[in-house]
């Protein structure tokens, strides 16, 4: 149980377009679902935390009218990166909590390759 | 601010040799400690997960343990199909997972 998805696996994009990124948990409902980004060698980089029905939370740094976060449902987020520019280029992954499960344990999906060129 | 650091950065073992993995914290009000593996190109894989000093976690070849500044993750006989980075991460009051950069184990059959 507890598996995360996301959609697409990769995405090639050119400087200036929009990528819509889905995170989805298969087999439990989430109460809290997060985005982080990682860049080679590097650590999970915490991008913003969202809850079904409400605006995310960002942390400092991270451009809210860039990173695009709806959460539509309790099972369903989604990340949008507007007028990507080849910096934007990262592994994004999803993670999120179980409803009724251990609290702070986050499960996380598979990762989102994005190159902007 | 919350800071979680591993060593050694990378680890070459033969298989069969034991090892431990270090991941030292400093974490406001500890929550919970957290062990994952991530392969190349994966999102992270649940491992364990700690919650006090002197608790312990083990599955299959690995044991996590944990005391109020440290948790180790102890590797016994490992085979090939344990190379992977594995990442520590805690979270604090702030309720946010602090990640540390990962061990990159390799294990030469």
């Amino acid at each position: 149980g507890a598996v995360v998805s996301q959609h697409p696996s990769w995405v090639i994009c050119k400087s200036g377009t929009s990528v819509k990124i889905e995170c989805r948990s298969l087999d439990f409902q989430a109460t809290t679902m997060f985005w982080y980004r990682q860049f080679p060698k590097q650590s999970l980089m915490l991008m913003a935390t969202s809850n079904e029905g409400s605006k995310a939370t960002y942390e400092q740094g991270v451009e809210k009218d860039k990173f695009l976060i709806n959460h539509a449902s309790l099972t369903l987020s989604t990340l949008t990166v507007t007028s990507a520019h080849p910096e934007d280029s990262s592994f994004y992954i999803c993670s999120a909590t179980r409803v009724f499960g251990l609290p702070y344990e986050q499960y996380f999906g598979p990762g989102t390759r994005l190159t902007v060129t | 601010e919350d800071q979680v650091t591993q060593s050694p950065e990378a680890l070459r073992l033969q298989e069969g040799e034991s090892s431990s993995l270090n991941c030292s914290y400093t974490v406001s009000g500890l929550r919970g400690l957290f062990w994952y593996r991530q392969d190349p190109g994966k999102g992270p894989e649940f491992l364990f997960t700690l919650y006090s000093a002197g608790e312990e976690k083990e599955k299959e070849r690995l044991k996590a343990t944990l005391t109020k500044k440290e948790s180790f993750l102890h590797i016994t006989a490992p085979k090939p199909e344990d190379s992977a980075t594995y990442l520590c991460a805690a979270t604090g009051a702030n309720s946010k997972l602090t990640f540390g950069k990962g061990i990159t184990l390799s294990v030469r059959p």
